[in-house]
């Protein structure tokens, strides 16, 4: 069965600093997809970023990146140069291909505080 | 832009008085999701459809029901609220091909927030 871990319920850092989201997961389907999704106080779901379990690189788009280590079924989530607007929910989150069931299962969530 | 609505944005319904929310979509995706998420939870899947056949979680109370009567709009119906079933109600969309190679994002609705009294 799928599972993802997000051991952080929260999250500080230092404005124009890195900071970095951990999540773990665990499936038994060779092929999938890993997202971050952003939840700002409004309750939208934003897109952030996506890494395919066979993509031998690491994905990144603007100041977000995906450290993915897929023998330790890790896909930490790197946020650089952080800003206020940063603040917000940060939900990991996986879909098995093969399966073909178009599920997708969320981890519970790490609460990022940007601090001026 | 194309986008995913959702209606209303806030529901305030008496214990027990039935709810419909509702999702639109321009994106023209096949797949269409509703999620519910409590406060400082994880979104929790409670069916979803592909085209039109319907797919329920197996732990999705039978006082929640969904309609999808076009590929543009899906309901979620909620026949006797409970109080514990006040929470953010997330609609999501995506474009699945069957034998896809990949997976595709999914596009969220700004959610329903379902108050029970």
């Amino acid at each position: 069965a799928q599972k993802i871990t997000q051991t952080q319920p929260g999250m500080f850092v230092q404005e124009k600093e890195a900071v970095t989201l951990d999540c773990t997961y665990d499936t038994s389907d060779p092929s999938y997809g890993l997202f971050w999704y952003k939840q700002p106080s409004s309750g939208e779901m934003i897109f952030l970023i996506y890494q395919g379990s066979y993509d031998q690189q690491n994905a990144t788009e603007g100041r977000y990146s995906l450290n993915f280590q897929k023998a330790r079924k890790s896909a930490n989530l790197v946020i650089s140069a952080s800003q206020l607007g940063d603040s917000a929910m940060y939900f990991c989150a996986m879909r098995d291909i093969t399966s073909g069931t178009y599920k997708y299962i969320f981890g519970t969530g790490t609460r990022l505080k940007v601090l001026a | 832009d194309a986008m995913v609505i959702q209606n209303p944005r806030y529901q305030v319904t008496q214990f027990g008085k039935p709810v419909t929310l509702s999702c639109s979509q321009t994106l023209n995706h096949n797949v269409m999701y509703w999620y519910q998420q409590k406060s400082s939870q994880a979104p929790k899947l409670l069916f979803h459809y592909y085209d039109k056949d319907f797919n329920n979680e197996a732990d999705t109370p039978d006082n929640f029901q969904s309609r999808r009567p076009n590929t543009s709009f899906c309901f979620l119906d909620i026949r006797s609220p409970g109080l514990g079933d006040a929470a953010m109600y997330l609609c999501a969309t995506s474009r699945e091909r069957t034998g896809g190679a990949g997976a595709n994002v999914l596009t969220f609705g700004a959610g329903s927030r379902l108050t029970v009294l």
